[in-house]
Order: C-alpha cells, then structure tokens, then sequence
C-alpha cells in the first residue's frame, strides 16, 4: 500500500508570491491534516479535512487555506509568503474505520521564502 | 488547551544501552492518545508507539516501552538495546479522543544521538 506522497518535496518562492502544496493521503484514507515544523516553534497543527470538508483549523492567519478532493486528495495553499512562512509542512492521513488515533505522514514539502 | 512538553532537547547514549525519554503534558480531558513519533533525518515521521489514556497497562513494542503515569501526566519512552538506526528527532504527541478530533498537539522534540 503506498504511503502518503507529498508534491513538490522542495520550492524556493520570494516574498509575496503563493505557493499550493499537494498530499495524496493512503488509498481508503478519508481524513488529512496539515502541520508546519519549524525549528522555532516546532509542529503546528494548521487543519484537517474529512470527506471534501474542513473539521478543524488551527491558529493560523487566514494566508493559509486548504481543500480536499472527492477522491480525498489534499491541497493547502499559501498566500502572499512571509519570510516566516519557510517551513516544512507535512501532511498526514488516518483511516476512519478504525480509529487508533494513529496519523500516517509524509516526507513533506520543505518551502524556502526568499 | 492541551500542551506537552519535552523537557531534553538533546539526549546521547551509547549503542546497546537503554535510554528513556521524557514527556509530560497537561489535559482535563479523560478519554485521550498519547503518541512517540520518531522523525528520522529523512523527515518522515513514523509512530513509534501508542497509549490510549484508559488502558493502565503500559504499551510495549519491541525495544520500546513507555511508562505511562496519568495521575501525573508523565508518558515517558524507554528505548533499550538502542541501536544506531534509532539515532532522530523524537516527538511526544496528544490527542482527544474523540473520534473526530485528529488534531495532534506535539511536544518541542528530543534530539537522541547514538554513539558507537
């Protein structure tokens, strides 16, 4: 079974530009969270979405947005890029037929803003 | 809210040896998970193992136990036999339990180092 795949793995953007980043969760999978790790403040949780809908959301401004596909396939958009926007983000997926609370990650997608 | 905090940013220990990191958090929920990730230098992030809040037996995989004290919030992660290959960055994380809450809340990290 493919694991969680996360496109482009790197992206070097200026200020001011948008970035989109893509997650293609686990086959099945139908929920998909986002985080941003940085050495400063560690992992953040930024949202989940289930079935095409977001559930949660964390404290982040409103530059950060995200969507997810009929066929669970993940997108989280980044507007107008701060400096402070270098991060990697990752995302991850979790079955809901079982709920072992386990998150599945990806690699992720380390974003340099310039 | 809910925090964890990792309070060894750096640990090292000596191949074959047993190590154990720290983990405290802070809920007043009673129905939660709580997570070591391990998060190799290729950054993907892999569960290491799992607590769910209401089993008092400690979770055991492998080289890897936790002692989980939930009176004092303490989940910590005993790595025994410890091998060069366990050298990453280790994440303690929460969760609610609820089923729809997918949220981790992770602590800062523990850099463990493996001497050989």
């Amino acid at each position: 079974k493919a694991g969680v795949t996360q496109t482009p793995r790197y992206l070097i953007k200026t200020r001011g530009q948008q970035v989109t980043l893509s997650c293609s969760p686990i086959s099945g999978h139908r929920s998909v969270s986002w985080y941003q790790q940085t050495p400063g403040q560690g992992l953040q949780f930024l949202f989940e979405y289930f079935s095409e809908t977001q559930r949660n959301k964390g404290n982040f401004p409103g530059r950060f947005s995200g969507r997810q596909f009929s066929n669970s396939r993940s997108e989280m958009n980044v507007s107008t890029l701060e400096l402070g926007d270098s991060a990697l983000y990752l995302c991850a997926s979790q079955g809901s037929a079982t709920d072992t609370g386990e998150l599945f990650f990806g690699e992720g997608s380390r974003l340099t803003v310039l | 809210a809910q925090t964890v905090t990792q309070s060894q940013p750096e640990m090292s220990v000596q191949e074959a040896e047993t190590v154990t990191l720290s983990c405290t958090y802070d809920t007043s929920e009673s129905d939660y998970y709580l997570f070591w990730y391990k998060q190799p230098p290729s950054r993907q992030m892999i569960l290491v193992i799992r607590q769910e809040a209401y089993k008092q037996q400690n979770a055991t995989e492998n080289r890897f136990s936790v002692n989980f004290q939930k009176a004092a919030k303490s989940f910590s992660l005993k790595i025994s036999d410890s091998q060069l290959g366990d050298a990453a960055m280790y994440f303690c994380a929460y969760r609610r339990g609820w089923q729809g809450a997918q949220k981790l809340v992770f602590g800062q990290g523990t850099r463990l180092t493996i001497n050989p």
